[in-house]
């Protein structure tokens, strides 16, 4: 069936080092991913988004990756900061329900001071 | 102002108990949704709200009832509800419904049901 998952669920990383969070699709008919930080006690914040005819998109700080070839897809955070503790989900964007994105099942990322 | 607020913050009903979650955005978004998350796990779309007309429901049982009485405003009605609804309940907003536009989410409603 259609499913947005993650190859890690658990992810600890030495303040500075960077942060690679990965996430692979099923469903071929995505079209649109967006990557969400969730903070303790907040809700899902957008990160960056990528379009599926992209291979690659940066922002401050952060790098989206997409291989449509083996569907998958990457967040990379560049030296990593004790803020960047959260939890991380890929979304993806099924063209046949336009309306809405599916969440994956998110990464946790702890940031070692 | 780009928050999308939510209340109460926290919520605590018997199963025979009737009440309702808000929520409210000033950001003159035209879409809004309601999510279900329950712990250590990713949010689920419930129902989506376009130009205030429901356009999503992921059959949502029926103890679950939405309501948008003008464009800032979503409601969420609980009735009749089991414990395993339980759960952090976020509201979202977007400027027009769409996958490409930026969902702002609120802070969540933490429901238990006893």
């Amino acid at each position: 069936g259609e499913s947005v998952g993650l190859h890690l669920p658990t992810l600890s990383v030495q303040e500075g080092d960077n942060s690679i969070i990965n996430c692979a699709y099923s469903n071929s008919a995505s079209d649109y991913f967006i990557w969400y930080k969730q903070e303790s006690g907040k809700g899902p914040q957008f990160i960056i988004d990528i379009r599926s005819n992209m291979d690659k998109r940066q922002g401050q700080r952060v790098t989206v990756l997409l291989n449509k070839t083996v569907k998958h897809l990457s967040l990379q955070i560049a030296a990593t900061q004790p803020g960047d503790s959260a939890v991380y989900f890929c979304a993806e964007r099924v063209e046949t329900s336009y309306d809405k994105v599916i969440f994956g099942p998110g990464t946790s990322l702890s940031v070692i001071p | 102002d780009t928050e999308v607020t939510q209340t109460p913050k926290h919520l605590v009903m018997g199963m025979t108990n009737k009440k309702s979650l808000k929520c409210e955005q000033h950001m003159g978004h035209r879409a809004m949704y309601w999510y279900k998350q329950k712990a250590k796990k990713p949010p689920e779309l419930m129902f989506v709200y376009s130009y205030e007309k429901l356009s999503i429901n992921e059959s949502v049982p029926s103890r679950f009832s939405p309501e948008c009485p003008n464009s800032s405003l979503l409601n969420l009605h609980l009735h009749a509800l089991q414990p395993e609804d339980s759960a952090l309940y976020l509201c979202a907003s977007s400027q027009v419904a769409g996958g490409e536009n930026e969902q702002f989410f609120g802070p969540g409603t933490r429901l238990t049901v006893l």
